[in-house]
C-alpha cells in the first residue's frame, strides 16, 4: 500500500455519461496530481492541486475537471465521456519537503462504452 | 520541443541475462530525471532518480542508471534479471520550473523468459 488511495479501481461507463474519480493522498501531502494513461497518448499530466489550490495545468480538456477539498482529498470529474476517454487515471501525492518525492496511486481504469 | 524519448517499445531478455533500457531527454536544462516501473494492475513505483552530482545512481531491486549530459542520456541497467521484472518501465523527467510535475517517455515493456 503506497499510502495513496483512489476509488474506484474499476469503472464501466456508457457515452455521454459523468464520472466522478475520487483520490486520498498520503497522510501530511498537500500537493495532489492527476495523470491519465491511454494507450495512444501514453502518461500525461493532467493537473495538480496544493492544499485546495489549483497550481498547474496539463492536458486536461474542458470537459473534465477537478478540485481539492480542505481534507486535502481530490476528485477529478469527467463528463461527457467519449470511447476515447477511457484509460488508468493516476492520481500522485508530494510532500512538499521532498522535491519530487511523488506517492502514486495503484489508478482507476475507465472504460467508456 | 522538449521531450523525453524511449527508443525501445518491447525488449525481451533472458532470466539472468543483463538489461538495459535507453533513455534520451531534450531539455534547454539538464531536468531532475527518473525510472519508474509499473507492474501489470499496479501503480508507478520509483527504481531511482538522478538530480545531481555522482552519474551513476543506484536504486532499488538491483537497478542502476548512469547521466551522461554529452548523450542527453539516463538509460537503466540491471545486471541479472529476474522473472519479476517483468514489468512497464518509464522515464521521467521534471523541471522545478513546472511545480514538479513529470514528463514520461512512452514505456518499455520488457518480458523475461525462461
Amino acid at each position: 500500500d503506497s499510502g495513496v488511495t483512489q476509488t474506484p479501481k474499476h469503472l464501466i461507463t456508457a457515452t455521454g455519461q459523468r464520472v466522478t474519480l475520487r483520490c486520498s493522498p498520503r497522510s501530511g501531502d498537500l500537493s495532489v496530481y492527476w495523470y491519465q494513461q491511454s494507450l495512444d497518448q501514453g502518461l500525461q499530466f493532467l493537473i495538480q492541486y496544493y492544499n485546495g489550490e489549483e497550481r498547474a495545468k496539463g492536458n486536461i480538456l474542458e470537459r473534465f475537471s477537478a478540485q481539492q477539498f480542505p481534507d486535502l482529498h481530490s476528485e477529478l470529474n469527467l463528463s461527457s465521456l467519449e470511447l476515447g476517454d477511457s484509460a488508468l487515471y493516476f492520481c500522485a501525492s508530494r510532500d512538499g519537503h521532498r522535491g519530487y518525492g511523488y506517492t502514486f496511486g495503484s489508478g482507476t481504469r475507465l472504460t467508456v462504452v | 520541443a522538449q521531450s523525453v524519448t524511449q527508443p525501445d517499445i518491447h525488449i525481451t531478455v533472458s532470466e539472468g541475462a543483463s538489461l538495459e533500457l535507453r533513455c534520451n531527454y531534450s531539455y534547454g536544462a539538464t531536468p531532475y530525471l527518473f525510472w519508474y516501473v509499473q507492474s501489470p494492475g499496479q501503480g508507478l513505483q520509483l527504481l531511482l532518480k538522478y538530480f545531481s552530482g555522482d552519474t551513476l545512481v543506484q536504486g532499488i531491486k538491483g537497478f542502476e542508471a548512469e547521466f551522461k549530459r554529452s548523450q542527453s542520456s539516463f538509460n537503466l541497467r540491471k545486471p541479472s534479471v529476474h522473472w519479476s521484472d517483468a514489468a512497464e518501465y518509464f522515464c521521467a523527467v521534471g523541471l522545478l520550473s513546472n511545480d514538479y510535475k513529470l514528463s514520461f517517455g512512452a514505456g518499455t515493456t520488457v518480458t523475461v523468459r525462461a
